[in-house]
């Protein structure tokens, strides 16, 4: 089975700032995703960044990039230039990729705010 | 077009009650997945549907919970005999086909609160 841990249960950064969010998982697969999510306080999760497993370049959208470190089993998510708008739950997911059902294996979460 | 709809966004029962809860997938969407979101946790995988074939089922918590989508579209989580420990947002995701070799992103819906006293 596979476990996602976040370390940072709540982070705070100052606007227009860069944080950085932990995830570390544990797997015995080869072949698959890695996902953070964001949950605004209206609940709906909005995909932030995908990553290949088999990719070694690192995934980047925005402002948003991702150091992932696959002997490590480590897969950090970069904010720059931190936003108002960025306060959020963040979710590290992981999904195996040869699966039919391709269901999301979520960790706890780290709670982001970002301060004026 | 319309995303992932979910209905009611806000449910109380009392203990025993039974509930049910809707989800209306983007549509054409193969794919269906419910989750469980406890407070202050990330969601935990429920069930699985492909169309109408209910494939997964093994997220389920007890023979209390009953997940169905007759028609391939819209489905309904049914929780039977609620106890305090069914407090949680369900939230449901889908997706466009089920391609087993690449990735077939997931679109949420905004969740279920529910509450039981």
């Amino acid at each position: 089975a596979q476990t996602v841990t976040q370390s940072q249960p709540e982070m705070s950064v100052q606007e227009a700032e860069t944080v950085t969010l932990s995830c570390t998982y544990d797997t015995s697969e080869n072949n698959y995703y890695l996902f953070w999510y964001k949950q605004p306080p209206s609940r709906q999760m909005i995909l932030v960044i995908r990553q290949e497993a088999y990719k070694q370049q690192n995934a980047t959208e925005n402002r948003f990039s991702v150091n992932f470190q696959k002997a490590a089993k480590s897969f950090s998510l970069k904010i720059s230039d931190s936003q108002l708008g960025d306060t959020a739950m963040y979710f590290c997911a992981f999904m195996k990729k040869d699966n039919y059902g391709q269901n999301f294996v979520f960790g706890p979460g780290t709670r982001l705010s970002v301060l004026p | 077009g319309a995303g992932v709809s979910q209905s009611p966004r806000y449910k109380v029962a009392k203990r025993g009650q039974d509930v049910a809860l809707r989800c209306d997938p983007i549509s054409g969407h193969v794919s269906l997945f419910w989750y469980q979101q406890a407070l202050g946790q990330g969601p935990e995988f429920l069930t699985y549907f492909q169309n109408e074939a209910q494939l997964d089922k093994s997220g389920l918590p007890s023979d209390r919970f009953f997940a169905e989508r007759p028609e391939g579209s819209v489905s309904t989580l049914k929780i039977q005999r609620t106890q305090q420990e069914d407090s949680a947002v369900y939230l449901c995701a889908s997706s466009p086909s089920a391609r087993k070799s690449s990735y077939n992103e997931q679109f949420f819906g905004p969740g279920t609160r529910l509450t039981v006293l």
